[in-house]
């Protein structure tokens, strides 16, 4: 069965500094993974996705992320954090709904907090 | 370009109530639509995914019930409300391109049961 895990309930970060929102997946075949971002009291926004390619895949707000097969991770990562960016992240794999449709199964969610 | 509504943003409702939340979708044709619930602001639910005009499915039995009257309108609905259908309720829309949907997301309702 497909899953996502997202082992850190929080990450700190300091303003200007690089940051990292890890996701691991587990799923037959080849994944298709996804990272979105939500702010207070709004829906998810999409950030990125990774389908196949290039490992290393660019999104928006400056934000990027590293398909590692052997790891079976998806860590999400930016050079240089802003206040801005604080939010809380989820990472998404692409399930299998009943009847063949495609879903997606979402990590827990992991808070970011960006400090100045 | 492609645009997703929900309303109400907000409700407040007592327990035993009917509930009626609407979702429509502009600027795409037969999309699939989804109905989440978030609680305590962490991990989504999948509720109700549906493909086609009339056509629904549900993910985990429950209280509440969708439909989908017109190609870009998805309605979630309760005709007795629990203290538990507290939450937020975000709709999402997809298309799928060569085999792959990315969904996007609606700004969501917040309903409170008391």
């Amino acid at each position: 069965a497909q899953s996502v895990a997202q082992p850190e309930d929080q990450v700190n970060v300091a303003e200007g500094n690089p940051l990292t929102v890890k996701c691991t997946y587990s799923v037959s075949g080849n994944p298709y993974l996804f990272w979105y971002v939500q702010y207070p009291n709004r829906g998810l926004q999409f950030l990125l996705k990774y389908i196949t390619g290039d490992n290393l895949v660019k999104g928006s707000y400056g934000f990027e992320a590293e398909f590692n097969k052997s790891q079976t991770s998806f860590h999400l990562k930016k050079p240089s954090a802003l206040v801005s960016d604080s939010a809380l992240y989820f990472c998404a794999v692409r399930g299998v709904l009943s009847g063949g449709y495609n879903k997606l199964i979402f990590g827990a969610g992991t808070r970011l907090a960006v400090h100045p | 370009s492609q645009t997703i509504h929900q309303w109400p943003a907000t409700l407040v409702q007592p327990v035993g109530s009917p509930l009626s939340l609407e979702c429509t979708v502009e600027g795409t044709s037969n999309p699939n639509l989804y109905w989440y619930r978030q609680a305590a602001g962490r991990g989504l639910q999948l509720l109700f995914y549906s493909v086609g005009i009339g056509q629904i499915s549900s993910e985990v039995p429950q209280n509440l019930s969708a439909s989908r009257p017109q190609d870009r309108q998805f309605i979630l609905s309760s005709k007795k409300l629990l203290l538990s259908d507290s939450g937020f309720y975000l709709c999402a829309w997809s298309v799928s391109l060569a085999g792959v949907e990315t969904q996007y997301f609606g700004p969501g309702t917040r309903l409170l049961v008391l």
